[in-house]
């Protein structure tokens, strides 16, 4: 299985801040990958798919790149209602893989 | 309005059985790929499980190959896990998730139901 490894596992930020989570596989995968956002008790949203297009109704704020083994998720200008955990997820092959997740929280 | 929603959770004993259901309504049902999501308490995310239009591909992560069978009918909207041979590990709520068209990542999620395996 390809295994998909989130740094960091956590951190800090303010509003307004640029923010950047970082995602590697443990293989090429080439730009199959998605990222989610999820708020405690809800079910994970799609933020973006590709590795870089924006899932319809998702803000211009959120941007993904990358390709092969490292990928990012950017949030250029965080907002209070970003503040949340962000997995990325694999799907070159099965098992389908999600990373351990990200936690954003507020400084 | 696209909207899935889950139920069938519960309670139930290492060993046992119990059948998810998932409604699916605001779409083509038949026109999708579907998939059950879980996540344990307090963990990360874990795909369970993938099914085609027509329900002739299956595709199970490993941890459940042998004990649990996902299903639809298409004639009802609806998609099923059946989960048979239950363990603690097993222990999560469980998601049904629409395929996001041609990839294999999910676009629609319903709000999960919580199935908790313990004696």
């Amino acid at each position: 299985a390809i295994r998909m490894t989130q740094s960091p596992s956590s951190f800090s930020a303010s509003t307004g801040d640029r923010v950047t989570i970082t995602c590697r596989a443990s293989q090429d995968i080439s730009s199959y990958l998605a990222w989610y956002q999820q708020k405690p008790g809800k079910a994970p949203k799609l933020l973006i798919y590709a590795a870089s297009t924006l899932q319809s109704g998702v803000p211009s704020r959120f941007s993904g790149s990358g390709s092969g083994t490292d990928f990012s998720l950017t949030i250029s200008c965080l907002q209070s209602e970003d503040f949340a955990t962000y997995y990325c997820q694999q799907y070159y092959s099965y098992p389908l893989t999600f990373g351990g997740g990200t936690k954003v929280e507020i400084k | 309005e696209v909207q899935v929603v889950e139920s069938g959770g519960g309670l139930v004993q290492p060993g046992g059985s119990l059948r998810l259901s998932c409604a699916a309504s605001g779409f083509t049902f038949s026109n999708y790929w579907m998939s059950w999501v879980r996540q344990a308490p307090g963990k990360g995310l874990e795909w369970v499980a993938n099914i085609n239009h027509g329900g002739s591909e299956k595709y199970y992560v490993d941890s459940v190959k042998g004990r649990f069978t996902i299903s639809r009918d298409n004639t009802k909207n609806s998609l099923y896990l059946q989960m048979n041979s239950l363990r603690a590990e097993d222990t999560a709520v469980y998601y049904c998730a629409r395929r996001n068209g041609g990839y294999d990542s999910f676009d629609y999620w319903g709000q999960g139901t919580l199935v908790t395996v313990s004696s």
